[in-house]
């Protein structure tokens, strides 16, 4: 079975900066995604970004991106030039590939930007 | 595009009462999911649908839980009778087919408190 961890359980940061987050994950898979997902008080869930295993590249989107470790099964989000809704919770989540794939979540991490 | 939508959004009831919850995916979307998140954890699936018909509900408390698809279109989830533990928010996402390719799109959760 695939878990997914992340250990901080909360984080702060002051506005325009860069923090970074968290998360390891065990399988035996080859080939899989990996997500992060945000949610932000009182509203739903959007996906931030997503990483296909087999590609090297790390993920990166606008102000978002990635490190990601295959080997250490290491899966870190970098947000940089944090802004004010950039507050909310943040979880990082698994999938392995094929129809009946189905997400496995971390306990999240509540991300907190201060003016 | 309008998102998935979910009612009602807040709901107490007394332990060993029956609730239902409803979920109107996104217009097309053949796949559609059930999470339960917890307080300080993240969401775990209950149920995932492919048009009418279960993929996978190996983590639904059939002694309690319900959940169906009738026309392949809205769903509803329901509870009977609830304990204390199922307090929690219940999620719906869809996605235009199964499989790690596609994106979940979640809807704004319905907030269960058991008293």
């Amino acid at each position: 079975a695939q878990t997914v961890t992340q250990s901080q359980p909360e984080m702060s940061v002051q506005e325009a900066e860069t923090v970074t987050l968290s998360c390891t994950y065990d399988t035996s898979e080859s080939n899989y995604y990996l997500f992060w997902y945000k949610q932000p008080p009182s509203r739903q869930m959007i996906l931030v970004i997503r990483q296909e295993a087999y590609k090297q590249q790390n993920a990166t989107e606008n102000r978002f991106s990635v490190n990601f470790q295959k080997a250490a099964k290491s899966f870190s989000l970098k947000i940089s030039d944090s802004q004010l809704g950039d507050t909310a919770m943040y979880f990082c989540a698994f999938t392995s590939t094929g129809a009946n794939s189905k997400l496995t979540f971390g306990k999240g991490i509540t991300l907190s930007v201060r003016p | 595009e309008a998102g998935v939508a979910q009612s009602p959004r807040y709901k107490i009831i007394e332990k060993r009462q029956s609730v239902a919850f409803w979920c109107n995916p996104i217009s097309g979307h053949a796949t559609l999911y059930w999470y339960q998140q917890i307080l300080g954890q993240g969401p775990k699936l209950l149920i995932q649908f492919q048009n009418n018909g279960v993929v996978d509900d190996s983590q639904l408390p059939k002694d309690r839980f319900s959940a169906e698809r009738l026309k392949g279109v809205d769903s509803t989830l329901k509870i009977q009778p609830a304990k204390l533990e199922d307090s929690a928010v219940y999620l719906c996402a869809s996605s235009l087919d199964r499989g790690a390719g596609y994106e979940q799109y979640f809807g704004p959760g319905t907030r269960l408190t058991v008293t």
